[in-house]
């Protein structure tokens, strides 16, 4: 069984450009979750789709992020404009469903570098 | 509001010896508990988890932890350490079965493993 396929594996932009990352979650799988990893920290849950809705996004900066899942498959994150504090990795995950005991499937991550 | 604590950054064993990485955690009620490894370059890797019944729960790569509801902990121990077990570890926690799977991750443990 494939795993979570994320795309670019490494990106490095200036302050202020855009930027845009892919996830292709495991086959099946209805719900999908983006998590930004700081340097030295957890990852911490940036916006949760089910099927092609959003869940939940709390903790979404969206004056510069935006996420969309249109089909219920593929989703893309972007940042624009992008700050130095966005440096991260950028972590897709999947699930069969959106309940507590379903695990959860990682990608290998974006890491991003904004110089 | 839920969160998780792992007290140590850093943790250096020697190659053969045991391990125990800590993890405590603040939830109002029964929380799913996880542990997940990550190495270099890689995306989590699900070690164990734990939802309910019996409090040891045995994990991937002869890695076991135990809950213990009274003093609100999640460790996680290995009897002896292999080389490739170098890597950071995160303990997390999900709400309860219908609370949308999120998961809200400690800071890490780094485990290094001298010869």
């Amino acid at each position: 069984e494939a795993g979570v396929a994320q795309s670019p594996r490494y990106k490095i932009i200036e302050k202020r450009q855009s930027v845009a990352f892919w996830c292709n979650p495991i086959s099946g799988h209805a719900t999908l979750y983006w998590y930004q990893q700081i340097l030295g920290q957890g990852p911490k849950l940036l916006i949760q789709f089910q099927n092609n809705g959003v869940v939940d996004d709390s903790q979404l900066p969206k004056d510069r992020f935006s996420a969309e899942r249109l089909k219920g498959v593929d989703s893309t994150l972007k940042i624009q404009p992008a700050k130095l504090e966005d440096s991260a990795v950028y972590l897709c995950a999947s699930s069969l469903q959106d309940r507590g005991t379903d695990t959860q499937y990682f990608g290998p991550g974006t890491r991003l570098t904004v110089l | 509001a839920q969160s998780v604590t792992q007290p140590d950054i850093h943790i250096t064993v020697s190659e053969g010896a045991s391990l125990e990485l800590r993890c405590n955690y603040s939830y109002g009620a029964t929380p799913y508990l996880f542990w997940y490894v990550q190495s270099p370059g890689q995306g989590l890797q699900l070690l164990l988890k734990y939802f309910s019944g019996d409090t040891l729960v045995q994990g991937i790569k002869g890695f076991e932890a135990e809950f213990k509801r009274s003093q609100s902990s999640f460790n996680l121990r290995k009897p002896s350490v292999h080389w490739s077990d170098a890597a950071e570890y995160f303990c997390a926690v999900a709400g309860s079965y219908n609370q949308g799977g999120k998961l809200i991750f400690g800071q890490g443990t780094e485990l290094s493993v001298k010869p």
